[in-house]
């Protein structure tokens, strides 16, 4: 069974760091490329980043860019995502996702619980 | 990037009803690259239908999508109890990959 477990999130004020951790178990995660995509409190979702099997490939939204960094460790199981400059609008529940499948475009099939971030003063 | 608009905002059926989603992006979605997704309250997405009108695994078969292009649809054929919820729709065929605003799903 895929477990995706997420943690590090908290309350930071503006301006601060935080970074997010997921756990994967269940499949073989240096296979398949990973997600975190964010859902502010009471709206839709919103895709932030993704990392290829092999870290290749690295993709992010436009807000995030030079703020947000994703890595991810494969011989540990675990995705990463470093958050600096923190802004207001950052506040959302992260949720980090695994591709469905393996082919080159996949939508994110397995979800964790998600994570809330807090951004305030 | 293209923008994802659902129709209608909320949709208001009875159980044993059938449910039409409509998902129109805003410039032609490349090789059907259109997802759906269930959400129920204080829980995670839950992929229903990938490649516009392919179901993923254990996805009930009251549960079918469509279309092409710039109009896709998620049809739900008999709404069950548990098909209550918001359902969104995403685009992964040109980066940023993007989600619609939702339609939520409610008992009338």
């Amino acid at each position: 069974e895929v477990q995706l477990v997420e943690s590090g999130g908290g309350l930071v004020k503006p301006g601060g760091s935080l970074r997010l951790s997921c756990a994967a178990s269940g499949f073989t995660f240096s296979a398949y490329t990973m997600n975190w995509v964010r859902q502010a409190p009471g709206k839709g979702l919103e895709w932030v980043s993704s990392i290829s099997s092999s870290s290749s490939y690295i993709y992010y939204t436009d807000s995030v860019k030079g703020r947000f960094t994703i890595s991810r460790d494969n011989a540990k199981n675990s995705l990463y995502l470093q958050m600096n400059s923190l802004r207001a609008e950052d506040t959302a529940v992260y949720y980090c996702a695994r591709d469905y499948n393996l082919e080159w475009l996949s939508p994110p099939g397995d979800w964790g619980q998600g994570t809330l971030v807090t951004v305030s003063s | 990037e293209i923008v994802l608009t659902q129709s209608p905002g909320t949709l208001s059926l009875s159980p044993g009803e059938r449910a039409t989603l409509s998902c129109r992006p805003s410039q032609s979605v490349s090789s059907s690259y259109l997802a759906w997704y269930q959400q129920k309250p204080g829980q995670a997405p839950r992929l229903l239908i990938y490649g516009a009108s392919s179901r993923a695994t254990g996805i009930p078969d009251r549960f079918s999508g469509s279309g092409s292009g710039t109009d896709f649809t998620l049809t739900i054929s008999r709404l069950e109890p548990e098909d209550f919820a918001v359902y969104y729709c995403q685009q992964y065929g040109t980066s940023p990959d993007t989600f619609g605003q939702g339609t939520k799903l409610e008992i009338k």
